[in-house]
Parts: structure tokens; sequence; C-alpha cells
């Protein structure tokens, strides 16, 4: 059974750092592009990161490019997301969902059950 | 990037109703396209792929279509299972966006 599951969430002041990560079983992690997607509270959903299989292509929503960081460990089967210079406007929670690459591009066929950040002083 | 509209925003439907939402691109996507069902604090799951293609273990009531610049998802009879909100989501460029999202409520 696949299974992701997101950790790392939490409060934190704006400005702050915050690293989350997502461990994935039940599939070979290694061979699968993976993403963040994010739900602010009552919100809809926003697309933040996409790494590939290997991490050698990497993109970034414009609103979080320059502050956050999406790397993956192909070893512990294991995604992450380092959040640098938080904002308000983050205050959301953090999805990993896989990309099934069978689509002809991007889309996100298993969850995690998300991790809240949230932004506050 | 590419701007995703659908609409409604909200719609009240009752079991046994045909619904059709729509999703509409602010440029050609071709048929890259995707839908999504969430339900009340629960991640998101994909419906459709590719605009029509039905996802494996989606029920078939549910089905896509369109291209270019205008989708719809069409449920052809409301189940209780279904009252939930509808994403579309646009795969032809990165940054990757989804809709505003529709939400199905009981009439």
């Amino acid at each position: 059974e696949v299974q992701l599951v997101e950790s790392g969430g939490g409060l934190v002041q704006p400005g702050g750092s915050l690293r989350l990560s997502c461990a994935a079983s039940g599939f070979t992690f290694s061979i699968y592009s993976m993403n963040w997607v994010r739900q602010a509270p009552g919100k809809g959903l926003e697309w933040v990161s996409y790494i590939s299989s290997g991490g050698s292509s990497i993109f970034y929503a414009d609103s979080v490019k320059g502050r956050f960081t999406i790397s993956r460990d192909n070893a512990q089967n294991s995604l992450y997301l380092q959040m640098n210079s938080l904002r308000d406007e983050d205050t959301a929670v953090y999805y990993c969902a896989r990309d099934p690459m069978a689509a002809g591009g991007t889309t996100f066929d298993y969850w995690g059950q998300g991790t809240l950040v949230t932004v506050s002083s | 990037d590419i701007q995703m509209t659908q609409s409604p925003s909200t719609l009240s439907a009752s079991v046994g109703d045909r619904v059709t939402i729509t999703c509409r691109a602010s440029q050609s996507i071709s048929s890259w396209l995707a839908w999504y069902q969430q339900k009340p604090g629960k991640a998101p799951k994909l419906l459709i792929y590719k605009a029509s293609s039905l996802e494996s273990g989606v029920p078939s009531r549910f089905s896509g279509s369109g291209s270019g610049t205008e989708f719809t998802l069409t449920i052809s009879s409301l189940q209780p299972d279904d009252f939930a909100t509808y994403y579309c989501q646009q795969y032809n460029s990165y940054s990757l966006t989804f809709g505003g999202g529709t939400k199905v409520e009981i009439k």
C-alpha cells in the first residue's frame, strides 16, 4: 500500500524557518517525481514545488521561489521541503504528493495526510 | 502563469442529478488537465487526467471532456458520496495551477 507521511509542521514566527519531511513507503520511491502542494485554511489548492526522480529537475511556484528548497533522499525514501523567510501567507496544510508519471505531465495520484504550518507572531 | 477559472463556485444538487462543472484556462493547455475531489479534512483524490481519462478505481459516473481552454467534469447521477469540493489542475506548463474549486452541496 502506498503511504506518504508528512512531518515537521508547527508554529513559527514570521521570518523563521522550518523543514518538512515526507516518508514514503509501499512503492519504489526512487523512480517517481514528487511534489509539495499546500492549502491555506479554508482556501483552495496551491502547487508549491516539484522534483524529478533523480533530483536533477526542480521547479517552484513564484510565491516561494528563493525561499523554499525541495530535496529528496532516495536511499531513505524521503522528500523534504526547507522553508526559510516564512511569511504569514505561507500558513497552510502542506501535502507531499506523488506524480504517477502516466498522465503526460505532472498530476498527483497519492497524497499524504498533510502537515500544518502556522506562521504567526 | 496560466489562470484556471472554475464555475460555479458552489452548486446545490440532489442525489440522482446530473452535474456539470466547468473549468476555463487563460490560454490553451491542449488536454493537459486533471480533476480532483476533496472532502473536508482529507487530501484530494485524482479523478480524471488528460482531460478525459478516468483514473483507476474511479466510478464511471465521472467523466471529463474538453480541450484547449474549456473543460467540463460531469457526474452522470450524483451519489451521496459525491458531495465534496472539486478542483481542476492544468499541467501544460510550470507553474502548475489549480482552479478555485467547486463545492457540490446537498439541495
